[in-house]
């Protein structure tokens, strides 16, 4: 069974530009979320769908980002314009329904905004 | 709001056992998992405590007390493989089905 995938691993934008992540839960998992860790902090809770509704998004720090996940699958991360103070490593993890106890994480993608 | 404290480094031998600490303050609690994070990989879960007690599998042991807001994760037999950064984190009480992490705790294992 495949992991949860990121792309890209990597993204080195300047300020004021845009950038798109992606995600691609486990197969099946109708709960997806997304996690940010910025300046080696502590991982930070961003977002959470089910399925394709946002469930919880309390965590998203401004109106500068922007989640989706249309159909229920994969999901995107959208920051624009992006700020120095966004660069960190944004996180993707997946759970299926009915046991959200056991969260199951991508390798993150590394942002760096200069 | 809530927050969690862990010792941000350890170093021990490898075939030793070590402990690595986590109090927490929430907004009631559902329950503390432990994940591990080697540098530039994707945070690996280990362990999930509800209940108080202990939580055992294979060398890796997690164990809870809910009246003290507190729990441990117990690494025995320390291999080199074992040295990467671990994090406890919450579920809290309120049905969000959110994570809280603690900072990490960077284990250094020696041989």
């Amino acid at each position: 069974e495949a992991g949860v995938t990121q792309f890209p691993s990597h993204s080195v934008i300047e300020k004021g530009q845009t950038v798109t992540l992606r995600c691609d839960p486990i197969s099946g998992h109708d709960n997806l979320y997304w996690y940010r860790r910025v300046m080696g902090k502590e991982i930070k809770f961003l977002l959470h769908f089910v399925k394709e509704s946002k469930q919880d998004e309390s965590g998203m720090p401004n109106n500068r980002f922007l989640a989706e996940r249309t159909g229920g699958t994969y999901s995107t991360l959208k920051v624009q314009p992006a700020e120095l103070e966004d660069s960190g490593v944004y996180f993707c993890a997946s759970s299926p329904s009915g046991s959200t106890d056991t969260q199951y994480f991508g390798p993150g993608t590394r942002l760096t905004v200069l | 709001g809530q927050s969690l404290e862990q010792p941000s480094e350890v170093t021990a031998v490898e075939g030793a056992i070590v402990q690595i600490n986590c109090t927490y303050q929430t907004s009631g609690f559902y329950g503390l998992s432990w994940y591990q994070q080697h540098d530039g990989g994707a945070p690996t879960f280990l362990s999930y405590n509800a209940l108080d007690g202990l939580e055992e599998t294979g060398r890796f042991s997690s164990f809870l007390s809910r009246s003290d807001s507190y729990g441990y994760l117990l690494l025995q037999e320390l291999q080199m493989k074992d040295s990467a950064s671990y994090f406890c984190a919450v579920r809290d009480g309120t049905g969000r089905r959110a994570l809280t992490f603690g900072s990490g705790t960077r284990l250094q294992v020696q041989p």
